[in-house]
Formats: C-alpha cells, structure tokens, sequence
C-alpha cells in the first residue's frame, strides 16, 4: 500500500527566509503524481504545486519549487522568500495514475516570523 | 462561479442521531470525493465517484452512505452518528480532462461534533 510520510511535524522561519520541507512516499508504480497542498487557518484546502513522476523537470510555480527525486521516493516544497501568509499546514499528497485517490501525509504546520 | 460549497458549515450532534451532509459543484466536474481530517492527521477518503449514480468506497467508509444522483452534488450521510466520527469533513472534486483531472478542488469544510 502507497503512504506519505512527513517528518516534520513543524517548522518556524523568518519572514524572507528559505524554508524545505520534507516529504517521502512507498509506491511500487512507476508513473504516478504528486501535490503540496496548503491549508491556512481559515482551513481551506489549496493547490499549491503538482509534479507528474515521469516528468524529470522539478515543477516550479513562483516562490514554490520541489526537488522530485523519484529513486529516493522524495519530494520536498521550497519555499523562498517566505510571506506571513505562507503560515499555513503544508501536505503532500500521491495520487496513483489508475485511479484518482490521493493519498496524503500527516502535514506540516509552517509559522512565519516577522 | 462558486466552485465546490458544502452545507452545513458546522454541526453538532447527540449520538445516535442521524444527518446528511451536502456538497455541491458548479464546475461540471465528474469525479467527486468525500474526506475526514482528524488532528494530526492527513486527509482519509471516506467515499468517491467517478459519475453520476456511481459511488465507491475509499479508506474509510464505515458509518457512512454517499450518493450522486445529480452531477453536481454528492451527499454524505451519517445513520447513527457516533463519538468517533467527530472530525472536519471535506468534500472535493476533479475533472476528467487530461490536464486537470488531477487536481482536486476543495469546498471549506464542515466541522461535526458528536456528542
């Protein structure tokens, strides 16, 4: 069975700041796609950047990268030059190609200093 | 353009008792999904559809009935509610398209707590 494991249970920067966080995942299919999703207090769940596994090209979207390493089942959110607003829950989630169910990790809560 | 709304935004229930959830999507999306998320933990699907008149069971789907009978709207439902079921529940949905199939789109949760 596919799981999501995040390691960070939370983390705290400076506003500017560059922040990583963590994320790994246990499949045995080879094509598959994965999200960071945001959730800030208003509890709102949003789409914050998606990588298809058989694309090599790390997704980028503004301040938000990952560094997709497919053989090590890792995908870690950069987020740079981080914002008040980027406090929020951050989960990964993995969605197998054959069916549409996302599985997800259990987040990691992000505090932005000013 | 709502996108996906969910009624009620919070509830409170005695155990035993019995309620309805409802979702419901402006986006013509075919693919619609139930959650629960619980402190500390991830999102765990509780039922899913892929059309109108289909439903399948996720993770977690015990204590829970679902229906579409329209497009649009995808019901959760709670015979006898009980202590446990006490969480945020989200509603979602997805395109069938290509491109956008992928992503889902959340509507803004519903708190229920049971007593």
């Amino acid at each position: 069975a596919q799981t999501v494991t995040q390691s960070q249970p939370e983390m705290s920067v400076q506003e500017a700041e560059t922040v990583t966080l963590s994320c790994t995942y246990d499949t045995s299919e080879s094509n598959y796609y994965l999200f960071w999703y945001k959730q800030p207090p208003s509890r709102q769940m949003i789409l914050v950047i998606r990588q298809e596994a058989y694309k090599q090209q790390n997704a980028t979207e503004n301040r938000f990268s990952v560094n997709f390493q497919k053989a090590a089942k890792s995908f870690s959110l950069k987020i740079s030059d981080s914002q008040l607003g980027d406090t929020a829950m951050y989960f990964c989630a993995f969605m197998r190609n054959s069916n549409y169910q996302l599985i997800w990790g259990a987040g990691t809560k992000l505090i932005i200093k000013p | 353009n709502a996108g996906v709304t969910q009624t009620p935004k919070f509830r409170v229930l005695k155990t035993g008792q019995s309620m309805t959830l409802l979702c419901a999507q402006d986006m013509n999306h075919e693919y619609m999904y139930w959650y629960r998320q619980d402190p500390g933990m991830g999102l765990r699907l509780i039922h899913y559809s892929v059309g109108e008149g289909t439903t399948a069971k996720g993770e977690v789907p015990d204590g829970y009935n679902v229906s579409r009978l329209k497009k649009q709207n995808f019901l959760l439902g709670l015979e006898s509610a009980a202590p446990s079921q006490t969480s945020v529940y989200f509603c979602a949905s997805s395109d069938r398209g290509s491109a956008g199939r992928y992503e889902q789109y959340f509507g803004p949760g519903t708190r229920l707590t049971v007593t």
